[in-house]
């Protein structure tokens, strides 16, 4: 069945650092990949999407590209901020099925 | 707009009681989805409503779990005689596109459900 594998967490960085969080998935067909985030507190919001092959989509300073050859959508952002806390999910969506599919979860804590 | 609405949004009950949480999607959605976050499983779909109809309820546990949406808006998830592995937290999320694969979900706050 479809799944999605997210680099285990916790991570913890430092203000200004590079981050990449690495996400691969497996699916058949040509599903449309998302990053969902969850501030402390709050609800799971998209963060951004891309819905075919070499699509790279963008967001607050995050991206992350679609590549089918290595089946991987890795979320990466050139310098985090401590708002940038919080818990990030990978997912997936088939063509012809609704649900999402969700990673485990990587929490990110930004330190000062 | 408001967004996706649930209630409550904690409910502690014991075991072998039966709970009914609420879902209010955004207005105009017709994809409503059901989802379960818990330490153990992370992030778990429940069911899907396109309308009143559920074409998916592949993610429903056991036959204690179960859900409507009546008049296209409104869904209720029903857990009966509740044990204590059904402890999570339940999201509701709701889509205004069905039947793509771009399917952009706006999440409501969850419910946080706790068996004793």
């Amino acid at each position: 069945g479809d799944s999605v594998t997210q680099m285990e967490g916790p991570v913890t960085l430092s203000e200004e650092a590079f981050l990449t969080i690495n996400c691969t998935y497996t699916a058949t067909g040509y599903p449309s990949l998302f990053w969902y985030v969850q501030y402390p507190g709050e609800g799971l919001q998209l963060l951004l999407k891309a819905t075919k092959a070499d699509d790279k989509g963008s967001n607050k300073g995050f991206e992350a590209t679609y590549r089918k050859e290595t089946t991987s959508f890795h979320l990466e952002k050139g310098s985090v901020q401590v708002s940038d806390s919080a818990v990030y999910f990978c997912a997936l969506s088939r063509e012809g099925a609704q649900k999402l599919v969700f990673g485990q979860g990587t929490r990110l804590t930004i330190n000062p | 707009g408001a967004g996706v609405s649930q209630s409550p949004s904690n409910k502690v009950t014991e075991k072998g009681k039966d709970v009914e949480l609420r879902c209010d999607p955004i207005s105009g959605h017709t994809a409503l989805y059901w989802y379960r976050q818990s330490l153990g499983q992370g992030l778990e779909f429940l069911i899907y409503f396109q309308g009143n109809s559920a074409p998916d309820k592949s993610g429903l546990p056991s036959d204690r779990f179960s859900a409507e949406r009546t008049g296209g808006s409104v869904s209720t998830l029903t857990i009966q005689r509740t044990q204590q592995e059904d402890s999570a937290v339940y999201l509701c999320a709701s889509s205004s596109i069905a039947g793509s694969s771009y399917n952009e979900q706006f999440f409501g706050p969850g419910t946080r459900l706790t068996v004793l």
